[in-house]
């Protein structure tokens, strides 16, 4: 099993409608998780980073934490084409090793 | 200057020289990081600094050589690289190395290509 797996995509969703990005994780004890999006050639962003199980909104992002199960979600609302990107999942390891997926394609349509 | 800058932006080097990447952030962070990023592979952390102190090496090949000068500095000296190094190389910074505070704004990176 890949530490951090995300589908690869691409994922397209029309435009204005809900965006659901998934990461899982095989080490039980990761603490810290970070969702970053990245513009094709350009640098990773960070988006958001989310510590405990449940939900963190901001603003049209939503970051789903569910620690029994090792997923971490992103949620998207109100998708726009300027969301279009690859999304990384980023998982800080109980040793404190941060590892990244290889991202998620989205891709909005107009 | 803003946040995390990274110069040169583009660099071709051949496989005998000797070259040098720059990062500087300008964030008042503790901790700066090399990454290397190649197509159809996920994000590889290199080398982790916190307070000017290396505290991760990611058994990255010694023709890579990382320096630290201060926390707002990180510079990645290249040597003899091969072919299969030819990445973007990006640079990131974080406010500690504190679970709490790991997350890492990321320099433009700079595009390597070796001949």
């Amino acid at each position: 099993q890949k530490e951090v797996e995300q589908n690869s995509g691409p994922l397209s969703v029309p435009e204005g409608a809900i965006a659901s990005l998934n990461c899982t994780y095989s080490d039980r004890g990761s603490q810290s998780f970070f969702w970053y999006r990245q513009y094709s050639g350009k640098s990773p962003e960070l988006i958001m980073s989310i510590y405990s199980n449940g939900d963190k909104e901001d603003g049209r992002f939503t970051a789903q934490l569910n620690k029994a199960s090792q997923y971490v979600s992103l949620l998207i609302r109100d998708s726009q084409p300027s969301d279009s990107a690859t999304y990384l999942c980023a998982v800080n390891r109980r040793d404190d090793k941060i590892i990244f997926g290889k991202g998620t394609r989205l891709h909005i349509l107009p | 200057e803003t946040g995390v800058t990274q110069t040169p932006r583009h660099l071709v080097m051949g496989m005998t020289n000797k070259k040098s990447l720059k990062c500087e952030q300008h964030l008042g962070h503790n901790a700066m990081y090399w990454y290397k990023q190649s197509a159809k592979k996920p994000l590889e952390l290199m080398f982790v600094y916190s307070l000017e102190e290396r505290v991760e090496n990611n058994s990255v090949p010694s023709r890579f050589s990382p320096e630290c000068p201060n926390s707002s500095h990180l510079f990645l000296h290249l040597h003899t690289l091969q072919p299969e190094d030819s990445a973007l190389y990006l640079c990131a910074s974080s406010q500690g190395r504190d679970r709490a505070t790991y997350e890492q704004y990321f320099g433009p990176g700079t595009r390597l290509t070796v001949t």
